[in-house]
């Protein structure tokens, strides 16, 4: 089984432009969660989605970050008019149930802003 | 809001020497995770323990759960170079949608 899938593995955007993460999950789940994670840091929880649905955002910003898993294709994490602060790893991770339960992390996207 | 704290933050010993790092908090989880993480890769799930006073053995690694639920500890025997890594420890949060991390021990096992 192909594990979480994230792409790109690394991302370079300039201030103000727009950012895509991809997030293709384990096959059978349909359970996605983003987080974030700054160098020497945990990692904090932004948003919870299930196919075509967003269950809990509560830890995404509420401006200039949205995210989407439709009916076909990966999970999307949108980072428009992006800015240095943006500056960070982001992981998915998928669940075949509820979450609370052990999840599957892909190896993440680096996203580093000029 | 339930939170997570991990000591130490940092911990760097000599290979053979046994260590503890401690995952504590305030609130009660349902569940607790502990994950490994490398450099450049994502989390993997070491253990998942669920029932106050859990102990559960992967190898030279022991983690136990609190009795109350609220806390949880690793230990490693005999520490490898191997062993050297951030040491992430997740809680499953009230409303058992999402988990919730600490902030990581750095562990670094010297040859």
């Amino acid at each position: 089984n192909a594990g979480v899938m994230q792409n790109p593995r690394h991302l370079v955007r300039r201030r103000g432009q727009e950012a895509r993460l991809r997030c293709s999950p384990m096959k059978g789940h349909s359970h996605v969660y983003w987080y974030r994670q700054l160098p020497e840091e945990g990692l904090k929880f932004m948003v919870y989605l299930q196919k075509e649905n967003i269950i809990d955002e509560s830890g995404m910003p509420k401006e200039r970050f949205s995210a989407e898993f439709p009916k076909e294709g990966p999970s999307i994490l949108r980072i428009q008019q992006v800015v240095r602060g943006d500056s960070a790893a982001y992981f998915c991770a998928s669940s075949p149930v509820t979450g609370g339960q052990p999840q599957h992390f892909g190896d993440g996207t680096r996203l580093s802003i000029l | 809001t339930q939170l997570l704290e991990q000591s130490p933050q940092f911990l760097s010993i000599q290979e053979g020497e046994n260590l503890t790092v401690y995952c504590n908090s305030s609130s009660v989880f349902s569940s607790l995770q502990w994950y490994r993480q490398e450099p450049g890769e994502g989390p993997v799930l070491l253990v998942t323990v669920v029932t106050g006073g859990e102990v559960k053995k992967l190898k030279r690694l022991t983690f136990q759960f609190g009795d109350a639920r609220k806390d949880s500890s690793l230990h490693i025997t005999a520490a490898q170079p191997g062993d050297t890594g951030l040491y992430l420890c997740a809680g499953a949060d009230s409303s058992a949608s999402k988990i919730i991390f600490g902030s990581g021990t750095r562990l670094s096992i010297r040859p």
